[in-house]
């Protein structure tokens, strides 16, 4: 089956911790996104990729960090400076920049 | 003023009701329009590209205004399994990071 997989679906942190979310595509998709969805308002872009080892800041990208060391996978990290990090998080992947996005099952993240 | 603009309803429709939904944009430079559908705690998933000419698929019929800056939904003969949220989503082409998404408008169909 292909598709996108997000793992934990739900997470747990306590104030203070670094944690990273899992996002792996066997679509074979160059792009990669990562957006927070918060009660009421649009999701929000994190980070970006275009190709691997390659990316770039979205409009909230202050107190999160990724990576793009293989196609398939694109994690992040919610940093502890990141002051209000309790959100619905989702992975997206398209085929190119200008395609269609599809997107993960999402990880919702709660900081105790 | 927020790029793209949904009323967040909620819609309390009848089966087999009628519903439009509107968004407005405010870039004009956008060039690809889509509607997403999002079910209660699950991820968006792709409902429909959105056309110049307008485009239908099945139930649903999706309609640009560039004059105006604003998109359409209409869906017919709801069924119940069409309640969610609808997204509305704004790209402008050549910039990966422009794709702008509403906060929703939220659909329930009752029998």
């Amino acid at each position: 089956d292909g598709g996108i997989t997000q793992s934990p679906k739900y997470l747990f942190r306590k104030e203070g911790q670094n944690v990273t979310l899992s996002c792996e595509q066997n679509l074979n998709h160059d792009a990669m996104y990562w957006y927070r969805q918060d009660p009421g308002q649009g999701l929000r872009l994190i980070y970006y990729s275009q190709i691997v080892n390659d990316f770039q800041k979205g409009d909230i990208a202050e107190g999160y960090s990724v990576s793009r060391e293989k196609k398939e996978s694109f994690p992040l990290t919610v940093t502890s400076a990141q002051k209000n990090p309790t959100a619905f998080y989702l992975c997206a992947s398209s085929l190119g920049p200008y395609n269609e996005q599809f997107f993960g099952p999402g990880t919702r993240l709660t900081v105790l | 003023r927020k790029e793209v603009e949904q009323d967040p309803g909620p819609f309390n429709v009848p089966e087999g009701a009628t519903v439009a939904f509107n968004c407005t944009y405010s870039n004009s430079a956008s060039q690809s329009f889509f509607w997403y559908r999002q079910d209660c705690r699950k991820e968006p998933k792709l409902l429909m590209s959105v056309y110049s000419s307008g485009n239908e698929d099945g139930r649903f019929t999706a309609q640009l205004n560039r004059a105006s800056q604003y998109i359409s939904l209409l869906i017919r003969d709801s069924k119940l399994s069409d309640s969610a949220t609808y997204l509305c989503v704004v790209k402008s082409e050549g910039n990966n990071n422009d794709m702008r998404f509403g906060a929703g408008t939220r659909l329930t169909v009752k029998p």
